[in-house]
Parts: C-alpha cells; sequence; structure tokens
C-alpha cells in the first residue's frame, strides 16, 4: 500500500473549516484514500473515502488532486467534538478490498 | 450503517493466563476481519487479517501461537492472547470490510491490562 504523509498536528478554532492535508504520491491506480479520525480510547470512525473524483457527505468533505498524489479532508464548521486524531490511509478499494495501514495522523485540536 | 460489535470492552487478567476477545459484525457479513493493536500515544498496528473458514495472515513480528484468530463465521472472528503477559497490555481493535460504502467498520476496542 501506497504511504502517506500528514503533519503531526493542527489547532482550528470553533466554527471555521478544519482543512487536513495529505500528501500520497506513490498512490496507484486502483488505491482509493480513506479519512478516519479516532477520539481518545475508542475505535476508528469512519469519515469518507474516494477514488478520483471529490466526495463530500455529511460529515465532512474530500478533495482529491487531478494527479491523485495529494487530497485534503474538509470539516466545513468544526466543533469541540472534532478534537480527535485523523488518518489518511490509501488501499486497494472495489472489488479487493486491501488491509487499512496506519500512519501517524494529524492530531486535530479545536479550540472555543 | 455497518455495525462491529466488539467485546469485552475492557478485561483485566493476570499473568500466564488467556483472554479471549470477540469482534462480530452486526448487520452485514464479514468474509475479511482485521485486528489491530495500539499502545498509548501510538498508531494502530495491523496485527492479522482474518478470513472466514481459512487460517489468518500474521503481519511479520507477530506470534501466530501466542494471538490465536478464529473466523469461523461470517459474523464473528476472535483473537486469544494466550499466555498473557504485562507486555501484552494494549488496546486491541477488530475491523471488517463490508464491501459497502462504509469500507471498513471498527469495533470499539478492548482495552487488556496483564497484571
Amino acid at each position: 500500500d501506497a504511504k502517506t504523509t500528514q503533519p503531526p498536528s493542527m489547532d482550528c478554532a470553533e466554527g471555521r473549516a478544519a482543512n487536513l492535508p495529505c500528501n500520497h504520491s506513490t498512490i496507484s491506480g486502483n488505491e482509493y484514500v480513506y479519512w478516519y479520525r479516532q477520539i481518545h480510547s475508542q475505535g476508528p470512525q469512519y469519515i469518507i473515502h474516494g477514488l478520483k473524483n471529490n466526495e463530500t457527505n455529511e460529515m465532512a468533505s474530500l478533495i482529491i488532486t487531478e494527479d491523485r498524489k495529494s487530497s485534503t479532508l474538509i470539516l466545513p464548521h468544526a466543533t469541540l467534538r472534532d478534537t480527535a486524531v485523523y488518518y489518511c490511509i490509501v488501499s486497494a478499494g472495489g472489488t479487493s478490498y486491501g488491509k487499512l495501514t496506519f500512519g501517524q495522523g494529524t492530531i486535530l485540536t479545536v479550540h472555543p | 450503517g455497518a455495525v462491529v460489535s466488539q467485546h469485552p470492552s475492557w478485561v483485566i487478567c493476570k499473568s500466564g493466563t488467556s483472554v479471549k476477545i470477540e469482534c462480530r459484525s452486526l448487520d452485514f457479513q464479514a468474509t475479511t476481519m482485521f485486528w489491530y493493536r495500539q499502545f498509548p500515544k501510538q498508531s494502530l498496528m495491523l496485527m492479522a487479517t482474518s478470513n472466514e473458514g481459512s487460517k489468518a495472515t500474521y503481519e511479520q513480528g507477530v506470534e501466530k501461537d501466542k494471538f490465536l484468530i478464529n473466523h469461523a463465521s461470517l459474523t464473528l472472528s476472535t483473537l486469544t492472547v494466550t499466555s498473557a503477559h504485562p507486555e501484552d497490555s494494549s488496546f486491541y481493535i477488530c475491523s471488517a470490510s463490508n464491501r459497502g460504502d462504509y469500507g471498513y467498520t471498527f469495533g470499539s476496542g478492548t482495552r487488556l491490562t496483564v497484571v
């Protein structure tokens, strides 16, 4: 699986948009970009995933560059409960689900 | 949405005993489940991939005789930590692939403390 690079930590003011970047320059054609987050002492929570098109759901938006070498997770209106470790992972998807390998992630702290 | 139930949520056991952790997919069938371990302030480390009806595939450095994995049905995988020692104390998390819109769903984790 391709490796990802994320900043170790980020801060965001409550109510503002949080933009979390991820580099995955070695991503291959069949690999999806997944985003998960982990709140302290809980299992990771799925946020969103995509292959090449931008995606949006009730939690977040995922912007993938045209060359697919990087992506940005956007939390449009961050709240204090969004404080967590955010993991960007690339893995084979579609009909052949590959394993998810976690990096160190980004610690997002949302402050009042 | 897809739900994965993990039990127990926490367990304390004596050194030398064995502990079994269950991972169930409640509303979908999971041919593949994954087991992770997480030490404090560290990321999740994949231990093994569990496939229904076949032997698990262990990651390099994970002792298969110590961490026994059984995936006997499409909704249940178990991880047994045999002859547990204090260094096995960790947060164990399972996940399952539902091959749907949610990709992978994770359990809530099991905090194992070996005393």
